[in-house]
């Protein structure tokens, strides 16, 4: 069975730049979710989507942050315009439960290091 | 709100030696709870988790972790550190009105010296 996939693998851009970030799930998991991990943090969740409908952006920077998940499948970050402090990598993580649902394995992909200068 | 601590962000041991790793979790409701393993430029696998069942939870890699609700504990522990080991381990905790989504504490690295 294929893992979650995630492009780029890494990224570096200058401040004010645009970039974006995509994401295939495992066949079949209706939800998808993106993390922001700042080093020496653990991930905080930006998005949930459970098939291609939002279920929780309580946590994602609406101003420059925006991420879709069209036809349900695979799923697209992107920031604009970025800042020194968006420097993180971001994972991509998806699970066969529904949203609602406790105790489902997140699995996650090997992510995207994303450096701001 | 829900929340996870976890006790040192830095652990060494001795290879051959007992692995514990602490992880205290904030919450209202009866939580969902993870521990995860990540290698150097990988995403997190899963070690083991916990839902509502048997309180000794064994996972892979001969890892086992503890719930206690009394102490409102997950802690991790391993009776035998392999070189393999070394990586960051993250304790996850999900519940109540999150929608399944986890809250994860800061990390713990893992050195194992031989």
């Amino acid at each position: 069975e294929a893992g979650v996939a995630q492009s780029p693998r890494y990224k570096i851009i200058e401040k004010r730049q645009s970039v974006a970030f995509w994401c295939n799930p495992i066949s079949g998991h209706a939800t998808l979710y993106w993390y922001q991990q700042i080093l020496g943090q653990g991930p905080k969740l930006l998005i949930q989507f459970q098939n291609n409908g939002v279920v929780d952006d309580s946590q994602l920077p609406k101003d420059r942050f925006s991420a879709e998940r069209l036809k349900g499948v695979d799923s697209t970050l992107k920031i604009q315009p970025a800042k020194l402090e968006d420097s993180a990598v971001y994972l991509c993580a998806s699970s066969l439960g529904l949203a609602g649902g406790f105790g489902y394995e997140q699995f996650f992909g090997p992510g995207t290091r994303l450096t701001v200068l | 709100a829900q929340s996870v601590t976890q006790l040192g962000s830095h652990v060494s041991v001795s290879e051959g030696a007992l692995v514990l790793l602490r992880c205290n979790y904030s919450s209202s409701v009866p939580p969902y709870l993870f521990w995860y393993v990540q290698y150097p430029n990988q995403g997190l696998q899963l070690l083991l988790k916990y839902t509502s069942a048997a309180t000794l939870v064994k996972g892979i890699n001969g890892f086992e972790a503890e719930f206690k609700k009394s102490e409102t504990s997950f802690h991790l522990t391993k009776p035998s550190a392999h070189m393999s080991d070394a990586a960051e381990y993250f304790c996850a905790v999900n519940g109540g009105t999150s929608y399944g989504k986890l809250t994860f504490g800061q990390g713990t690295i893992l050195t194992v010296h031989p």
